[in-house]
């Protein structure tokens, strides 16, 4: 089966860094991907982890740890637009299973 | 513009009903996805094709069919055997199912069955 876990919400202040978390249980893996959506629209790709260690893309990096089936989500210097669900999807076999999402809200 | 559109963005229908909710893309991409999203929760998937002609029941397939007779098309259908309608409706698209390629969503079907 498959079973993946994030905090349900988070709160920054504007300007910190925030970590949002990921753990899985699957029963493969093929690479562990992060969406942004914001309230109402459609899910956007953020980064792609498929080898251990950290990837950096401007505000925002990912880690991953396959041995421990752990991913998180780094936001720097938060915006308020950075208010949004942040999505943590496992891909195996062709098929990506979601986490419920990490509603993180950014307060001035 | 490259990208997925899915029609209508809302949609009201009676219990009872057969809805078919349209996705098209022309990103000239294999893969394409269909989800549905609870309030407060994660996609959950109900039917992905890989290729035309082919496609594969998701975790919540009760109740929904598709078919994939064009690339660019991928239609989903909600039966009146689906027990709670009543959802967001997203569809996606990808270059493949494998490797570092991410999903493009399109914006979404609200269905709302009464």
């Amino acid at each position: 089966g498959q079973n993946i876990d994030q905090p349900t919400e988070m709160t920054a202040t504007e300007g910190a860094i925030v970590q949002i978390n990921c753990t899985y249980q699957t029963s493969g893996f093929n690479g562990l991907f992060w969406y942004q959506q914001h309230a109402g629209e459609a899910p956007t790709f953020l980064s792609y982890n498929v080898l251990d260690g950290l990837e950096e893309k401007g505000r925002f990096s990912s880690f991953l740890s396959r041995s421990k089936g752990y991913s998180y989500l780094l936001l720097k210097e938060l915006q308020m637009k950075d208010s949004a669900s942040y999505l943590c999807a496992v891909r195996n076999a062709g098929k990506s299973t979601f986490g419920d999402g990490t509603t993180l809200t950014v307060k001035p | 513009d490259g990208g997925i559109t899915q029609s209508p963005k809302y949609l009201f229908r009676k219990e009872g009903q057969n809805v078919t909710l349209s996705c098209e893309q022309n990103l000239n991409h294999d893969a394409m996805y269909w989800y549905r999203q609870d309030p407060g929760q994660g996609l959950r998937l109900i039917y992905y094709s890989q290729i035309v002609n082919d496609f594969q029941k998701g975790d919540i397939a009760e109740g929904y069919s598709v078919s994939r007779e064009k690339k660019e098309s991928f239609p989903l259908t909600v039966t009146s055997a689906q027990k709670n309608p009543t959802a967001f409706y997203l569809c996606a698209s990808s270059m493949a199912t494998s490797g570092s390629y991410e999903q493009y969503f399109g914006p979404g079907t609200r269905l709302t069955v009464t």
